[in-house]
């Protein structure tokens, strides 16, 4: 059974704070990663893919995988009240995703 | 770019009739899209994958009868639940993949479905 595991929360961060959402997955096979931010209601929105071993910045966050300890991690600098969500990993391997339940974040002003 | 359409947001129907929902990729061409259903407070559970031309791959537990998918075209993709009831109703999300070498999935903005 493919899974990845998430933290459910929720994770509260200050405003301006640096907010750190983990994730684990089991199939060594997955060759894709991706992090989601879906708000109450709203279907999810993609905000980050990484392929490679390392860090992917892309503005206020980064994305960073560990493939030999299987971990896909999202920061977020500057958290923002906006950034306050549910913030969904997956990983993929093939023609499909696999879909963590998901960490609630709240960004207190 | 990226843009996924769906239609409608959100419908009310009653027991033992049928509701069709459509996913349109509206900027690019969609070789497989994808259908989620998502209960309250829980993550997204994929019922098929269907991919343009051929016959859908629908998950374990997924009614195929029940649950319709048709990928006539690049673009479009339609689920038709039939007969429903009561406890199909859920949040329907579709997603699109670009090409076969990306692995990204955008989603469309869902359709809230109620069966009284």
């Amino acid at each position: 059974q493919k899974e990845v595991e998430q933290n459910s929360g929720p994770l509260s961060v200050p405003e301006g704070a640096i907010a750190s959402l983990n994730c684990t997955y089991s199939d060594r096979g997955s060759q894709s990663f991706f992090w989601y931010r879906q708000y109450s209601g709203k279907s999810p929105e993609l905000i980050m893919f990484i392929y490679s071993n390392g860090d992917k910045e892309d503005g206020r966050f980064t994305a960073q995988l560990n493939k030999a300890s299987q971990y896909v991690s999202l920061l977020i600098r500057d958290s923002q009240p906006s950034d306050s969500a549910t913030y969904l990993c997956a990983a993929g391997g093939g023609n499909k995703l696999v879909f963590g339940a998901g960490t609630i974040l709240r960004v207190k002003s | 770019g990226a843009v996924v359409s769906q239609h409608p947001s959100r419908v009310i129907c009653k027991s033992g009739t049928s509701v069709k929902i459509e996913c349109r990729s509206l900027d690019f061409q969609a070789t497989t899209m994808f259908w989620y259903r998502q209960f309250p407070k829980q993550s997204l559970m994929l019922m098929a994958t269907s991919n343009e031309g051929s016959k859908a791959t629908y998950e374990q537990g997924v009614e195929k009868d029940k649950f319709l998918i048709n990928h006539a075209s690049l673009t479009l993709s339609t689920l038709t639940v039939t007969s429903a009831h009561p406890e199909d109703s859920s949040f329907y999300i579709c997603s699109a993949r670009g090409t076969r070498s990306s692995y990204e999935q955008y989603f469309g903005p869902g359709t809230r479905l109620t069966v009284t």
